[in-house]
């Protein structure tokens, strides 16, 4: 059972266009959500987070929109560039005093093209 | 150090053998994590330790698999009797202290286990 659910393998934009990834999730006592990114070889970097009492928050080029009653989120980046090609990972943690412990999707390969 | 080292970077294993992955966390994070990344999955919790304890070791997945930490810095993920099904990378992260959220990890560059 998923409770992170990444449904879009890959997503292919050009650059200086805006690139969103979606992702949903199904436990409602997750609070807290982050994206990471993962370049080949690498392990994954934290990107950018958002608690559940916030719907929205944005860093630079790099947003992520939270929708609690569709437990949905999203993360937007504009403009894409082609150093931003990586794999994307959407996470959660919450619930029961184990917020240390992330749950992750399986991530979304993104490509931008110069 | 500068980031979290993991040792080998890549390992080949036979079936039925022993095997011992290393991570180095950053110098004075009281937290570590190990998770698991099989082919075409997320990374998925193993276990975590706050200093010297394991204080949850829900997700390793049986008995075969072990995790120490003795001095609180360096830990050591151990599986016995390796299986085709644990060849996967294997990731390792700390922070500072047990941050919520998971925002402050800094995760290595994983261990590939191949598993023959």
């Amino acid at each position: 059972d998923q409770q992170v659910k990444q449904n879009s393998p890959s997503l292919s934009v050009q650059e200086g266009r805006i690139s969103i990834l979606n992702c949903d999730y199904t436990n409602s006592m997750f609070d807290y959500f982050l994206w990471y990114k993962k370049y080949p070889a690498e392990g994954p970097t934290f990107l950018i987070s958002i608690s559940s009492i916030k719907d929205k928050n944005e860093d630079g080029r790099f947003t992520v929109f939270l929708n609690k009653s569709a437990k949905h989120l999203s993360l937007h980046i504009v403009p894409s560039q082609p150093g931003d090609s990586a794999v994307y990972f959407c996470a959660a943690s919450g619930g029961g005093g184990s917020n240390y412990k992330l749950t992750f999707g399986k991530g979304t390969l993104l490509t931008v093209n110069p | 150090g500068a980031g979290v080292s993991q040792t080998p970077s890549n390992k080949v294993t036979e079936k039925g053998k022993y095997v011992e992955l290393r991570c180095d966390p950053i110098s004075g994070h009281t937290a570590l994590y190990w998770y698991r990344q099989s082919l075409g999955q997320g990374p998925e919790f193993l276990i975590y330790f706050q200093g010297t304890g394991a204080a949850d070791d829900s997700g390793l997945p049986n008995d075969r698999f072990f995790a120490v930490r003795p001095e609180g810095s360096v830990s050591t993920l151990k599986i016995q009797r390796t299986e085709r099904g644990d060849s996967a990378v294997y990731l390792c992260a700390s922070s500072l202290i047990h941050r919520g959220g998971g925002e402050g990890y800094t995760f290595g560059s994983g261990t590939r286990l191949t598993v023959v």
